[in-house]
């Protein structure tokens, strides 16, 4: 039962490169999420998607794509990496009611030079 | 906006009852979440109050005074697996429901 899957699990970028962090879940939910933490901060919402084919903003979009590739994947795109950029990032994955409980991956700590 | 409040650091010693506070401004709340997480890993459900009151889950119980926003934690017989930190996050409605998580309450559980 692998439920949220999350690639890479470490990364190294230089200021500048580009890179996507990939996400997968196999519950079937339709409702998908990408979170950063930084140190001494909650989760803070950058992208999510209520359902295959839409994604919004989060409270963090700036700097970010996502692409929703089907109701499975959700992937995380950094055109442009930042140092201010380097974080943990956690893709999460719900179903549709509003109570229903986000599920984890184990997270991409990125780091940018 | 949404902002939440909860402690930075709390401890206590194998055994002992801890409650972890969480007070919240927001608008359209539908309800409170407390999630777990271990050293950095994936953070983990706990319990969700949609509701005033109290809501029992083995050891933890979470509790909502939605005229107060206001909710805690409470964590009974603590175990030295209970250090981790722990999230409030609130579910709002605007447009989409999505959750605004806490800045986390480190718990160090002692022997």
């Amino acid at each position: 039962n692998a439920g949220v899957t999350q690639t890479p699990k470490f990364q190294v970028l230089k200021t500048g490169q580009s890179m996507t962090l990939q996400c997968a879940q196999d519950m079937n939910h339709n409702s998908m999420y990408w979170y950063r933490q930084d140190p001494g901060m909650g989760l803070r919402l950058i992208y999510y998607s209520a359902s295959e084919g839409t994604t919004d903003k989060g409270e963090v979009p700036n700097g970010y794509n996502v692409s929703r590739l089907n109701k499975r994947e959700f992937s995380l795109r950094l055109e442009s990496a930042a140092p201010s950029q380097t974080s943990v990032y956690f893709c999460a994955s719900s179903g549709a009611s509003s109570n229903q409980p986000q599920h984890f991956g184990d997270g991409t700590r990125l780091s940018i030079l | 906006g949404q902002s939440l409040e909860q402690p930075s650091e709390v401890t206590a010693v194998e055994g002992a009852i801890v409650q972890i506070n969480c007070t919240y401004q927001t608008s359209g709340f539908y309800g409170l979440s407390w999630y777990q997480q271990h050293d950095g890993g994936a953070p983990t459900f706990l319990s969700y109050n949609g509701l005033d009151g109290l809501e029992e889950t083995g050891r933890f119980s979470s509790f909502l005074s939605r005229s107060d926003s206001y909710g805690y934690l409470l964590l009974q017989e603590l175990q030295m697996k209970d250090s981790a930190s722990y999230f409030c996050a609130v579910r709002s409605y605007s447009g989409y429901s999505t959750l605004t998580f806490g800045k986390g309450t480190m718990l160090l559980v002692s022997p």
